[in-house]
């Protein structure tokens, strides 16, 4: 089935760029999304893009799809200590019905140092 | 507009004991969908549903029912609640081809 690998942890200075990284095995993914959660909270969307896209960018957000690595990947630019928050990577598998259904990555704790 | 609405919010339940978890949106999405969180693990789909009447199993079934009797409700019941149904259930909806929008979760403690 379709498997989403993130790395669990990282940490960076405030003002800094934070990257975090995400794989994916699913090659019919259509979707592929970032989520951000902060504690106690639900997940917020942050961006997603296309399958047939290499990068979006959208203020302090650039997102890098390399389909043939099947990688994805988010930088945040000037990271904040409001960044600080646990980031999911999610796919969307292709088919009308499919898209009903998230397949997720255990989600990277972002720690921002001031 | 209110969007994804999930209650409690908060509850603890005795082994054996069931529960319904109520997700109402008020968007008109076609697509709802249910999810557990566990630490480590991400997000889990329990079960989905495409439209009213229309329900399939997720990645965790198991120990769950849901019915979608309406397009605004998805609730999901629990028979017999067991300890490792302990969780936060975070319920979501969308519309084809757009982004699913998550309720603020429901935190789940079963002694």
């Amino acid at each position: 089935g379709e498997d989403v690998e993130q790395s669990l942890f990282l940490s960076v200075r405030e003002g800094d760029s934070s990257v975090i990284n995400c794989t994916y095995t699913d090659s019919s993914s259509t979707y592929l999304y970032w989520y951000k959660q902060e504690p106690g909270a639900g997940l917020q969307l942050l961006t997603y893009i296309f399958s047939n896209m290499d990068m979006k960018q959208d203020q302090r957000l650039t997102v890098l799809l390399n389909k043939k690595d099947k990688h994805l990947s988010l930088r945040i630019a000037d990271t904040q200590t409001g960044d600080s928050a646990i980031y999911f990577c999610a796919e969307s598998p292709s088919g009308g019905t499919s898209y009903g259904k998230l397949t997720f990555g255990q989600g990277t704790i972002l720690t921002v140092h001031p | 507009n209110a969007g994804v609405t999930q209650t409690p919010k908060f509850q603890v339940l005795k082994t054996g004991q069931s529960m319904t978890l109520q997700c109402a949106q008020d968007m008109n999405h076609e697509y709802m969908s249910w999810y557990r969180q566990d630490p480590g693990m991400g997000l889990r789909l329990i079960h989905y549903s495409v439209g009213a009447g229309i329900t399939d199993q997720g990645e965790v079934p198991n120990g769950y029912n849901v019915s979608r009797s309406t397009t605004e409700d998805f609730p999901l019941r629990l028979l017999s609640a067991a300890p490792s149904q302990t969780s936060v259930y975070f319920c979501a909806s969308s519309r084809p081809n757009q982004p699913q929008h998550f309720g603020d979760g429901t935190r789940l403690s079963i002694l």
